[in-house]
């Protein structure tokens, strides 16, 4: 029963170096979200995807690009890493259109650009 | 999707019930109320939600007013586990966005 499992749980990385966060859930979820939380702060949401095949922006989706491999997988790209993307990165899903159903999230990657 | 305030900061003792307010006087009437918290260095941790009706879980109470426009949630028996940062959240669940809005939440302290 793992839900929403985030690799790697941490990272370090130079200024302008590429690396793809990987999320997968078993829940058979539809729509999955990548969140980034900085210290202090709650979460603001990169990108989403509804269901497979699509993919869309949310708040703060600059530095960032998404691949929603299939229905479980949603992963994260940062292609050229940058200070400010220092942060822990949340990915969640959820089965959407389901009334009341929960977000669920997993435990994290957590970023650091030098 | 509907704002909430939360109080910034609450002491419980252990054993005691932790009563947690939430205000969220524009909430729409297909918007849920939404629980989550988040221990410390964890992601969020899914406890309870509700639409109009009070709900009870393993985890906890929610309770709504009748007119929907604040809400508690209640930890029956706070433990020091329950340590955490307390998020009130409403949304409505068939949007095709389905964002969560999270704010800056209740930082619950469970002492012994």
């Amino acid at each position: 029963n793992a839900g929403v499992t985030q690799t790697p749980k941490f990272q370090v990385l130079k200024t302008g170096q590429s690396m793809t966060l990987q999320c997968a859930q078993d829940m058979n979820h539809n729509s999955m979200y990548w969140y980034r939380q900085d210290p202090g702060m709650g979460l603001r949401l990169i990108y989403y995807s509804a269901s497979e095949g699509t993919t869309d922006k949310g708040e703060v989706p600059n530095g960032y690009n998404v691949s929603r491999l299939n229905k479980r997988e949603f992963s994260l790209r940062l292609e050229s890493a940058a200070p400010s993307q220092t942060s822990v990165y949340f990915c969640a899903s959820i089965l959407q259109g389901a009334r009341g159903q929960p977000q669920h999230f997993g435990d994290g990657t957590r970023l650091s650009i030098l | 999707d509907a704002k909430t305030t939360q109080p910034t900061s609450m002491d419980c003792a252990e054993g005691r019930a932790a009563n947690l307010p939430c205000n969220h006087s524009t909430i729409s009437g297909n918007e849920y109320v939404y629980w989550y918290r988040q221990i410390h260095s964890q992601g969020p941790q899914y406890i309870i939600h509700g639409l109009k009706n009070n709900e009870t879980n393993e985890m906890a109470s929610l309770i709504i007013t009748e007119d929907r426009k604040s809400s508690t949630l209640i930890l029956p028996h706070a433990t020091l586990r329950d340590t955490a940062v307390y998020y009130c959240i409403v949304r409505v669940t068939t949007d095709s966005w389905g964002k969560l809005q999270f704010g800056a939440g209740t930082q619950v302290v469970v002492t012994p």
